[in-house]
């Protein structure tokens, strides 16, 4: 379909390797999002990207995470040095442009992340 | 800095019992309002919004409005329906944050037959 596409949708690994995360947002959108969604913590603003301008980045837990959005469309979320208090569902959203109020944020269904 | 509040759940009821879900906000600005459903197994989907004071957002049945004076956005439906099962989330978003949106925790809701 046209939706938000995120792979993998499922990832194990070891404590103290890194991941990778990539999310293909819906053609068009300028605006993408990253969130994580951990049990008991709601969902947890990560990242923002919009066109051209510098990505906001204030919401990222640590040094040990990072995204780029490469060509202004797919985007990637990696995680470095991975902890067991990083495993949670990670969802990336798009939208046509910024400003939720006038542009619906469309999320993907998620990559869901266990670290053992 | 902005924030959603609402209510704990999980909330049980049973079929086309009236339903509330209560959501307040603390934010610096004027935001837009928003209800996300996720279904289980799904993604979260926009379920209605409202970007100004004193509107009414609706879809599928729910409705809430945004009221400024005590800074809620409660989420109603008059008969509620075993297909509404779901976790809903308030939200809000504003220029001052970037336009990200800020989540409540979500609250789970059951519909029995």
């Amino acid at each position: 379909g046209a939706g938000v596409s995120q792979s993998p949708s499922n990832k194990v690994t070891e404590k103290g390797k890194d991941v990778e995360l990539r999310c293909d947002p819906i053609s068009g959108h300028t605006a993408l999002y990253w969130y994580r969604q951990s049990l008991g913590q709601g969902l947890e603003f990560l990242i923002y990207f919009q066109g051209n301008s510098a990505p906001d980045k204030s919401g990222l837990p640590s040094d040990r995470f990072s995204a780029e959005r490469t060509g202004g469309s797919v985007s990637t979320l990696t995680i470095q040095r991975t902890q067991q208090e990083d495993s949670a569902v990670y969802l990336c959203a798009s939208s046509l442009g910024p400003g939720a109020g006038g542009n619906t944020i469309y999320f993907g269904e998620g990559s869901w992340l266990t670290v053992v | 800095g902005d924030s959603v509040t609402q209510m704990e759940g999980p909330v049980t009821l049973s079929e086309e019992a009236f339903l509330t879900i209560n959501c307040t906000y603390t934010a610096t600005g004027y935001p837009s309002l928003f209800w996300y459903v996720q279904y289980p197994g799904e993604g979260l989907q926009l379920l209605l919004k409202a970007t100004k004071a004193d509107d009414k957002g609706s879809n599928k049945g729910f409705e809430a409005t945004y009221r400024k004076e005590t800074t809620s956005f409660h989420l109603e439906k008059g008969s509620v329906q075993v297909s509404d099962s779901a976790v809903y989330f308030c939200a809000l978003s504003e220029s001052s944050s970037g336009y990200a949106l800020n989540f409540g925790k979500g609250t789970s809701l059951l519909v029995t037959p």
